[in-house]
């Protein structure tokens, strides 16, 4: 069974960073591309971020471009997430999410809320 | 970037209905197009793939039409437990936008 489990999420203050990590289980991590998705409260989905299946290829939303990095680790079947000079506007659930027609895993979600 | 734009942005409807929820591409993104179920406090889950393809598990009431810029999405007879907010998705290449969502409810 594919198992996500998002960790790294709380309150912060604007202008900190954040690391989210996403530990996958139950299939070929190295496989399959991965995507960060988040919903702020109340609102819809967003898509954030990508990163290709061996790491080499991301992608990010006009939204978050250059305040965020993606990353994985293969040998630890881990997504990472950054987030550096935070905004009242990144408070939100944060979802990894497995691409391969679309997304058909999705992890629990982790709660990050900036706020002074 | 390729916009979603789903209708309507909410919809009631009583038990036994069709309901039809519509998303609309910007540009041409074959049948590259997905929709999910997301219940409330719940994370969302992948219905339809492939613009018309079921997701295994997925109840039969529920089907996917379209191609290039526009979509359906639609239920044959709303039950009580498909009250959610529906979303499509592109998935040709990033950016994977989501369209607005569609909130549906039950009358």
């Amino acid at each position: 069974e594919v198992h996500l489990l998002e960790s790294g999420g709380g309150v912060l203050q604007p202008g900190e960073s954040l690391r989210l990590s996403c530990v996958a289980s139950g299939f070929a991590f190295s496989n399959y591309a991965m995507s960060w998705v988040r919903q702020a409260p109340g609102k819809g989905l967003e898509w954030v971020a990508h990163i290709s299946s061996g790491g080499g290829s991301t992608y990010y939303a006009d939204s978050v471009k250059g305040r965020v990095s993606i990353s994985r680790n293969n040998f630890g079947d881990t997504l990472n997430f950054e987030i550096y000079s935070l905004r009242a506007e990144d408070t939100a659930t944060y979802y990894c999410a497995v691409f391969s027609v679309g997304f058909d895993h999705w992890g629990q979600g982790i709660p990050v809320i900036v706020s002074s | 970037d390729i916009q979603m734009t789903q209708s309507p942005s909410s919809l009631s409807a009583s038990a036994g209905d069709r309901v039809t929820i519509t998303c609309r591409a910007s540009q041409d993104i074959g049948n590259y197009l997905a929709w999910y179920q997301q219940k409330p406090g719940k994370v969302p889950e992948l219905l339809i793939f492939a613009a018309s393809t079921l997701q295994t598990g997925v109840p039969s009431r529920f089907s996917g039409s379209g191609s290039g810029t526009d979509f359906t999405l639609t239920i044959a007879s709303l039950q009580p437990e498909d009250v959610a907010t529906y979303y499509c998705q592109k998935y040709d290449s990033a950016p994977y936008t989501f369209g607005q969502g569609t909130k549906l409810e039950i009358k």
